[in-house]
């Protein structure tokens, strides 16, 4: 069972936006980085979002992370059909485990 | 170009044993680690462990420590996963990704191994 907690769908229509949430605890978003997943349908997951907020490269500005206290936050502006998809947060602690969320579906409306 | 490439699909029978492969190219293999994650049909990612090349240092979530094994072989930088006594609720598609250490994430993943279990 999961320990980081996520909607389990968010919608909207094209071009407006959507935030996903991803809470957990002091020992784990309270105290490590967060990162964010992205799984088009039938494919594999794909970094979106590293150190809570940094993009690699080729992930567009659309997409943006954040973290406050024991909480995380997606946020993807100007939807597009193609971002329909599963979206997954996840911590790496020092203890040399991880942890991910319950995942969330996006749907574009 | 940096890439993990994992071995095809497999159908078991209950009971039977299985290893499947993750074959990484184009990094240094030894110094990364690399991890392992199941998706059940339908469901989401659940971590299983991870292993780091160049000593073999191997952990495991609580959820699947003593049902599976996960090793590598540095020579070949090939990482595997495998079970001894195979069951039906181990049908899953399973993911190998190599962990960024120094940006704490998940930045390359295989493109996954559908493992089907039925009798």
């Amino acid at each position: 069972q999961s320990v980081l907690t996520q909607p389990p769908s968010v919608s909207a229509a094209p071009g407006q936006k959507v935030t996903i949430s991803c809470s957990g605890s002091s020992s784990n978003i309270g105290t490590n980085y967060v990162s964010w997943y992205q799984q088009l349908p039938g494919t594999a997951p794909k970094l979106l979002i590293y150190e809570n907020n940094q993009r690699p490269s080729g992930i567009p500005d659309r997409f943006s992370g954040s973290k406050s206290g024991t909480s995380a936050t997606l946020d993807i502006t100007g939807l597009q059909t193609g971002d329909e998809a599963d979206y997954y947060c996840a911590v790496w602690d020092t203890t040399l485990t991880a942890s991910v969320g319950t995942g969330t579906t996006v749907t574009v409306l | 170009e940096v890439q993990l490439v994992q071995s095809g699909a497999e159908g078991k029978k209950p009971g039977e044993s299985l290893k499947i492969s993750c074959k990484a190219s184009g990094y240094s293999f030894s110094t990364y680690w690399i991890a392992w994650v199941r998706q059940m049909p339908g469901k989401g990612l659940e971590w299983m462990g991870i292993i780091y090349p160049d000593d073999s240092d191997t952990r495991y979530s609580p959820s699947f420590q003593g049902h599976v094994t996960i090793s590598a072989d540095k020579s070949n930088t090939t990482a595997y996963l495998q079970w001894s006594n195979l069951k039906t609720s181990d049908t899953a598609i399973y993911y190998c990704a190599r962990l960024e250490a120094t940006r704490d994430a998940f930045d390359i993943w295989g493109q996954g191994t559908m493992v089907t279990v039925s009798s």
